[in-house]
């Protein structure tokens, strides 16, 4: 059964800092995805990244895949308060099967 | 932009009632999904739906839970007899297949609570 763990699980930053979020799998994929989720709202689509050693970029957010290593991070460049929101980041194992989904990461960014 | 759309967007039922969730899914898209997300835990699979079967089901899609493609936009969740334990957000999703942003794209959830 593949899992997917992240962490932290929970995270409080002050605004300007940078920091790391991780996500393992267990099983071989090479198609990983990133999503937001704000309070009581739908899961949007951050990033995909289908080959090892992807690497994509939107504003203060980058995320990178090492297949191999079955880790992909979500690295936050000087935190605003709107980033704050619960990260996942999700796995499949084929084209369009499903998505296993990790825990997620509520990232808080205080002023 | 395109976007996937659910309805209701609140739903509150009794336990052992039957209930309906509609989702119209992105409209060049072939395959459509349904997840929940029960309050504060993470998102978990509940089947995936392709050239009008079921492709593939978790173990919670049990007896009591059906999908439906009824015409050529809407993709329906029905879950025959509810209990408490499937009050949660559920969300549906569509997708593609090709291309460099192949994902899944989300509908805003259907919040069902049973009581």
């Amino acid at each position: 059964e593949l899992k997917v763990e992240q962490n932290p699980l929970f995270l409080s930053m002050q605004e300007g800092k940078n920091y790391t979020i991780y996500c393992n799998y267990s099983t071989t994929s090479d198609r990983l995805y990133w999503y937001r989720q704000d309070p009581g709202k739908s899961l949007e689509s951050l990033f995909v990244l289908l080959s090892n050693g992807a690497v994509k970029q939107e504003g203060r957010l980058m995320a990178s895949l090492d297949t191999k290593a079955r880790l992909s991070t979500l690295h936050i460049t000087a935190a605003v308060h709107d980033l704050s929101a619960t990260y996942f980041c999700a796995v499949d194992t084929g084209t369009a099967s499903k998505l296993t989904f990790g825990t997620g990461t509520r990232l808080q960014v205080t002023l | 932009e395109p976007e996937v759309t659910q309805t209701p967007s609140h739903q509150v039922t009794q336990m052992g009632q039957e209930v309906i969730l509609r989702c119209v899914p992105i409209s060049n898209h072939l395959y459509f999904y349904w997840y929940r997300q029960i309050l504060g835990q993470k998102v978990e699979f509940l089947v995936s739906f392709y050239n009008n079967e079921i492709s593939e089901k978790s173990e919670i899609f049990d007896d009591q839970f059906s999908v439906e493609r009824p015409d050529g936009s809407n993709f329906t969740l029905k879950i025959r007899s509810t209990k408490l334990e499937d009050s949660a957000m559920y969300f549906c999703a569509s997708g593609f297949v090709g291309g460099s942003q192949e994902t899944q794209y989300f509908g805003p959830g259907t919040r069902l609570l049973v009581l």
